[in-house]
């Protein structure tokens, strides 16, 4: 098993791009979540989706970010336009909730730094 | 708000020492409790976890205790070696979500 797969690893990018990260869950796994760790606040849920459907979007800090989920083998987490305060490390998980256990798989994560 | 309060921030231990690190939730719904490590420049590695029906569970030198009366678990590493240093994360789980205690940073000295 491949594991939860992020791309980029590293990313810097310009105050005002656009930044798209991107994740590919554990084959078979039915929720995925996006979290930001930064020392400040530590590791914070973003949004999470099951079976491809966003249902709780209420980590997403602002109408800048947004996620999406086409099927069940891709996620992307955009940042339009992006801030240097959006410098962090954002990870992807996933979990098999059907399987009865909840127990979420992280990816190596995407560093972000915002100029 | 929900929230899970993790001590100490830091922690040094000489190795083969043992290590306990304490965490504190809020929500009564919780029912699983996963503990991470991460390593730098790595995402979380799950651990050892125990759901609410279980007081206790042991995995080699890791081992977790949950009270739930005083919502209050704790990890506790035996026997600690340098290959231990790292991050520690509790969590408190429940409707399939997570919420992540602030992390303690575990020094093992040779």
């Amino acid at each position: 098993d491949a594991g939860v797969i992020q791309s980029p690893r590293h990313e810097v990018t310009e105050m005002g791009q656009e930044v798209t990260l991107r994740c590919k869950p554990i084959s078979g796994h039915d929720y995925l979540f996006w979290y930001r760790q930064t020392m400040m606040r530590g590791l914070e849920l973003l949004i999470y989706f099951n079976n491809n459907v966003p249902i709780d979007d209420s980590g997403m800090p602002e109408d800048r970010f947004s996620a999406k989920m086409p099927n069940a083998s891709f996620s992307t987490l955009k940042i339009q336009p992006s801030e240097p305060r959006d410098s962090a490390v954002y990870f992807c998980a996933s979990s098999f909730v059907a399987r009865s256990t909840d127990t979420q798989y992280f990816g190596p994560g995407t560093r972000l730094t915002v100029l | 708000g929900e929230n899970v309060e993790q001590h100490p921030s830091t922690l040094s231990v000489q190795e083969g020492d043992s290590a306990v690190i304490k965490c504190t939730y809020s929500d009564s719904a919780s029912n699983y409790f996963p503990w991470y490590k991460q390593e730098l420049g790595k995402g979380p590695q799950l651990i050892i976890d125990i759901r609410s029906n279980v007081g206790e569970k042991k995995d080699q030198r890791i081992a977790v205790t949950l009270n739930k009366t005083a919502k209050h678990f704790s990890l506790h590493i035996t026997e600690t070696q340098p290959e231990d240093s790292a991050v520690y994360f509790c969590a408190a789980g429940g409707t399939y979500k997570y919420i992540f205690g602030t992390g303690t940073r575990l020094k093992v000295l040779a």
